[in-house]
């Protein structure tokens, strides 16, 4: 079985300032590893995903993970936010020989951005 | 291209009601997952429908059953409500399984008195 632990429930930040969202793992098979962005009252979207290949990914708006797997860790940075980036972020793992697409979710880390 | 989509967009019903909320998936998308998001956590999968067949189900009880239609749409029914089945619910969907390609839709906000 797999489990996701995002280890701060709530990270408060000035707007331009770096910030980094902790997201460790456990799993015995491999797993892919997801970070998802949740808006007030939307859904979810994909921000970034690791399959394989280079451990560092980076999405289209500025935030990058970097896959550790003698750590088990997959935090989340962004260099200098913004206001817009106000939001619930949710990492999650998938088994990769899986076959249900099933999706393990953290409980979620709220980023503020303080002006 | 359409996205998910999912109706109704909230819901009130009363401990002991049925409820079904449904789900329209992607263009080109055969599978539907559903997730349970309750207040301040993380969705929880429910269970997955691969080409109108449950493929894997999550630790919710019998009460909580799934349909997928020939044009790959979904429906979760929801019988006995409990207060505690108070929540978002989330369908995602997909191609053929696969977990790193899922779409979400905006949910339905379910409220149970």
């Amino acid at each position: 079985a797999q489990s996701v632990t995002q280890l701060d429930s709530q990270v408060p930040v000035f707007e331009e300032a770096p910030v980094e969202l902790r997201c460790n793992y456990s799993s015995s098979v491999s797993v892919y590893l997801f970070w998802y962005v949740q808006y007030p009252n939307q859904g979810l979207q994909l921000l970034l995903k690791y399959l394989s290949g280079s451990t560092l990914v980076e999405s289209i708006n500025g935030f990058e993970a970097e896959f550790n797997k003698s750590q088990t860790s997959f935090h989340l940075r962004k260099p200098s936010v913004h206001i817009s980036d106000t939001a619930e972020y949710f990492c999650a793992v998938s088994e990769v020989s899986g076959n249900t697409g099933k999706l393990i979710f953290g409980q979620g880390t709220t980023l503020q951005v303080k002006p | 291209e359409t996205g998910v989509t999912q109706s109704p967009t909230h819901l009130i019903k009363t401990r002991g009601q049925q409820v079904t909320l449904r789900c329209s998936s992607q263009s080109g998308h055969n599978t539907v997952s559903w997730y349970q998001q309750a207040l301040g956590q993380g969705p929880q999968f429910i269970f997955q429908y691969y080409r109108e067949e449950e493929n894997g189900r999550g630790n919710f009880p019998p009460r909580f059953s799934g349909l997928q239609f020939p044009n790959y749409s979904s429906e979760l029914n929801v019988n006995a409500l409990e207060l505690d089945d108070s929540a978002l619910y989330l369908c995602a969907s997909t191609r053929d399984g696969v977990s790193y390609e899922q779409y979400f839709g905006p949910g339905t906000r379910l409220t149970v008195t």
